[in-house]
Formats: C-alpha cells, sequence, structure tokens
C-alpha cells in the first residue's frame, strides 16, 4: 500500500472558483510534507514545505495545511487560474534517512 | 545559477542499446537522486547518493546503474534497455535531503 494517498486524483474546476486537494500518509518517523506543482512536461517545483509543529503555510493563492496528529495534510487553492492547471503532488520525507515518499498526484484542470 | 540540468531531454532507443543519462547541479548539493515517473504510478527512486562516492540504491534500481566521481554530476546508465524502462526520468538534488529541486526530465521511449 502506498505511504502517501492523494484524493481526488483528478478534477476539473472553473476559473476563480476554490479547490482543496487532500493527502493522507503513514510515513513514520515524519520529518516534513512537501507539496509540488507539476506542469506537464517539466519537473516537480516545491510550493510548500512544512514540519512536524506547522498547521498552516502559505504561498500566493496556495494554502497547505498539516495535521501531524492524523497524518493529514490539504493543499487549498484559492482563485484558481487557467495557469494552475497541473499535477499537484504531497512528498512526505522521513526523519532520519530523508527518504521521500510521494503520492500519485491530483491532476487540476482548470477551465475558463 | 542553472539548478539541476538533464540530457538528452528527449531520447528513443532499440532493445538492447545501453546508454547514459546527464544529470548536473551547479547548487553543490550533497544529496542527488534519480527517479521515474509513468502513468498512474507516483514518482519512484531509482538511485540516490548522499554525496561524492556514495551510491545506494532505491526501489526500482534493476538494470540501472549510477556513479558519482563528483558532487555536481550524478549520470544514470541504462546497461542494456527494455521496454519497460520506457518512463520520464528525473534528476533531482538537495542540500541535505531537504528542499529537493527536480530537473526538467529525459522522456525515454524504449523500443
Amino acid at each position: 500500500k502506498n505511504q502517501v494517498e492523494q484524493s481526488p486524483q483528478s478534477l476539473i474546476i472553473l476559473e476563480g472558483k476554490n479547490c482543496t486537494l487532500q493527502c493522507n500518509y503513514t510515513v513514520s518517523p515524519f520529518s516534513n510534507l512537501r507539496w509540488y506543482k507539476q506542469d506537464t512536461g517539466r519537473g516537480p517545483v516545491s510550493l510548500t514545505i512544512m514540519t512536524f509543529s506547522e498547521n498552516t503555510k502559505s504561498n500566493g493563492r496556495y494554502t497547505a495545511t498539516l495535521d501531524a496528529d492524523t497524518k493529514q495534510s490539504s493543499l487549498h487553492i484559492t482563485a484558481s487560474q487557467l495557469s494552475d492547471s497541473a499535477s499537484y503532488i504531497c512528498v512526505v520525507i522521513s526523519y532520519g534517512n530523508n527518504r521521500l515518499a510521494f503520492g500519485k498526484g491530483n491532476q487540476v484542470v482548470v477551465i475558463p | 545559477n542553472a539548478g539541476v540540468t538533464q540530457t538528452p531531454k528527449f531520447q528513443v532507443l532499440k532493445t538492447g542499446q545501453s546508454m547514459t543519462l546527464q544529470c548536473a547541479q551547479d547548487m553543490n548539493h550533497e544529496y542527488m537522486s534519480w527517479y521515474r515517473q509513468d502513468p498512474g504510478m507516483g514518482l519512484r527512486l531509482i538511485h540516490y547518493s548522499v554525496g561524492a562516492g556514495i551510491t545506494d540504491q532505491g526501489e526500482v534500481p534493476n538494470g540501472y546503474n549510477v556513479s558519482r566521481s563528483t558532487t555536481e554530476d550524478f549520470p544514470l546508465r541504462l546497461l542494456s534497455a527494455a521496454p519497460s524502462q520506457t518512463s520520464v526520468y528525473f534528476c533531482a538534488s538537495s542540500p541535505q535531503g531537504h528542499g529537493y529541486t527536480f530537473g526538467s526530465g529525459t522522456r525515454l521511449t524504449v523500443v
């Protein structure tokens, strides 16, 4: 079973609307969690990083939350733009060996 | 500061051919790693290195070799290409195992 599960697998939203992506993980021990944005044909680019003690982190219109007790994270996109169309990958890093566990990504398509 | 540079961007190989995917970073990062990304699957770790002269296997190492003779370079070698190795390959680097920076990828097709 994958250590990082993301939902929904894909979604289509209207330009200007908000959406929330979910990430549940079982990685332990936990070091930090990152959200990456991957445009089609490009490498992943880091959006946010959150450590154990952080609950919320924002990067422009992107806001990530973390509940380390329930091992859940979310990425909220506010006032979506066409350029937000991408795959959003949740990555959880283990404490100690710094191994990365990748989710399969949330595929977001923003339509006008 | 170019970040992580991967070459080539695209490659087509015949089954049984060998080749090397190049990865170079100019950020003096200690950690470097190679991943493959296949449709419907998350990125999977092939090999990684925590410093020059040190390499180790990841989740899917079979059919691939790596070496790390310098901090900057981390080439990935396909010994005898197979159709199952058709994928998009990403190289990434990190200062100490955090904050990975990814290259733009190499799209490999084995026919």
